[in-house]
Formats: C-alpha cells, sequence, structure tokens
C-alpha cells in the first residue's frame, strides 16, 4: 500500500498570499495518477487537480499542481478567502488508492 | 445538473447490516466507473470501493473485504453498498464518487455526493 504524507499539518497563511502544500508518496504514483481535492466543513471533497497537474473542470488558474515519483506540490497562487479548507491529495495508480491525512489551510 | 444523491445510513447495532444506495442524475451512468469512499467523524477520507461499467472489475480496501458488497444497475442509474457484520469503526459518512474518466476503475474522484452517514453503536 503506498502511503501519502502531507505536510504541512496546518498552514497559516493570509489572503493573497501563496500558498505551498507537499504530499509525498512512500512509493513511486504509478504514471502521476495523483489528485488533489478541497473539503470545506459539512461539505463533500471537490476535485481540483488530477493527473498530477492537470486542473479539474471549473478550477480557477491559481490552483496548480505538480510533481512525478513521490513528490507532488498544490500550489494557490494567491489566497481568495474561500480557500481556507482542509485539502487532500489522492493516488489512483495502485490499488489500494490511498488519501493522505490532509493539509488545514487556516487564515493567519 | 450531474448530481449523486446517497440514501441508506442509519444507526446499527455492531454485526448488523445495511445497504446504502446512490442515485445518479445529469450524466450517463453507465458510461462511468464509480466508488465508494467515507470519512470517519472529525478524520480524513479512506477509499472503500470501487466497481467498473459493466461490473467485471471490482476492488476493495482491506477493511471491509469480505464483509461489503458494491454493486451498480446500469438500468436503474443506482450504486449500491451492502454492508454486513458493521463494526464501530466502520462508523463514517459514506460517499459515492464518480470516476473522471468513464472507463477507468482507479482513477480521480470528480463528482461526490453529499454523504450519508452510518452510525455503528449499540
Amino acid at each position: 500500500e503506498i502511503v501519502l504524507t502531507q505536510s504541512p499539518g496546518t498552514l497559516s497563511l493570509s489572503p493573497g498570499e501563496r500558498a505551498t502544500l507537499s504530499c509525498r508518496a512512500s512509493q513511486s504514483v504509478s504514471s502521476s495518477y495523483l489528485a488533489w481535492y478541497q473539503q470545506k466543513p459539512g461539505q463533500a471533497p471537490r476535485l481540483l487537480i488530477h493527473g498530477a497537474s492537470v486542473r479539474a473542470t471549473g478550477i480557477p488558474d491559481r490552483f496548480s499542481g505538480s510533481g512525478s515519483g513521490t513528490d507532488f506540490t498544490l500550489t494557490i497562487s494567491r489566497l481568495e478567502p474561500e480557500d481556507f479548507a482542509v485539502y487532500y491529495c489522492h493516488q489512483y495508480g495502485s490499488s489500494p488508492q490511498t488519501f493522505g491525512q490532509g493539509t488545514k489551510l487556516e487564515i493567519k | 445538473e450531474v448530481q449523486l444523491v446517497e440514501s441508506g445510513g442509519g444507526l446499527v447495532k455492531p454485526g448488523g447490516s445495511l445497504r446504502l444506495s446512490c442515485a445518479a442524475s445529469g450524466f450517463t451512468f453507465s458510461s462511468y466507473s464509480m466508488n465508494w469512499v467515507r470519512q470517519a467523524p472529525g478524520k480524513g477520507l479512506e477509499w472503500v470501493s470501487s466497481i467498473s461499467i459493466s461490473s467485471s472489475y471490482i476492488y476493495y480496501a482491506d477493511s471491509v473485504k469480505g464483509r461489503f458488497t458494491i454493486s451498480r444497475d446500469n438500468a436503474k442509474i443506482s450504486l449500491y453498498l451492502q454492508m454486513n457484520s458493521l463494526r464501530a469503526d466502520d462508523t463514517a459518512v459514506y460517499y459515492c464518487a464518480r470516476s473522471v474518466y468513464g472507463d477507468y476503475v482507479n482513477d480521480a474522484l470528480d463528482i461526490w455526493g453529499q454523504g450519508t452517514m452510518v452510525t455503528v453503536s449499540s
């Protein structure tokens, strides 16, 4: 099983700042089958990025994904108030699929 | 509007059973692999099971293998999760979710339902 470790656990930033979230895999993720999701309290997760760097439909271009192998990054270029939430990475290249434990992005 | 709506959650005693349903609308259900993902209270996401378009390929997390059964009825545009021998650690919100690329069983998940709560407690 591929273990995904996200860092930091909590990130405190202000609107307008740049956010960099990390996801490290215990083994190489096949074909960059890595996704990122945003989840707000009481809501279902929302797909942001798949294939490590492909923005999902309707996702603003301030969200970008990068990386390959075992190291992946989600970058939010300029934080908007609605971006403060929990973010999860997800690898789907190997069975069982696994999720990271999440990074909470909070307002500083 | 593309939508998934789960139902069937509730309170059940340890060892009991529940059947979750997920009704799809707004897209061609029979063209997409489907999935169940759960989230224990205050915890992260856990993949549970996936099923291919024609039900030919089915996968389970080790934590539910032998106890849960995923199925689908393309004519009824619905996904199901039969949960038997339930344990306290199965307590979670259960989400159904659609695979991004229809015929890929292992895929990112682009459409999610609102979730249904399952509580296993005596």
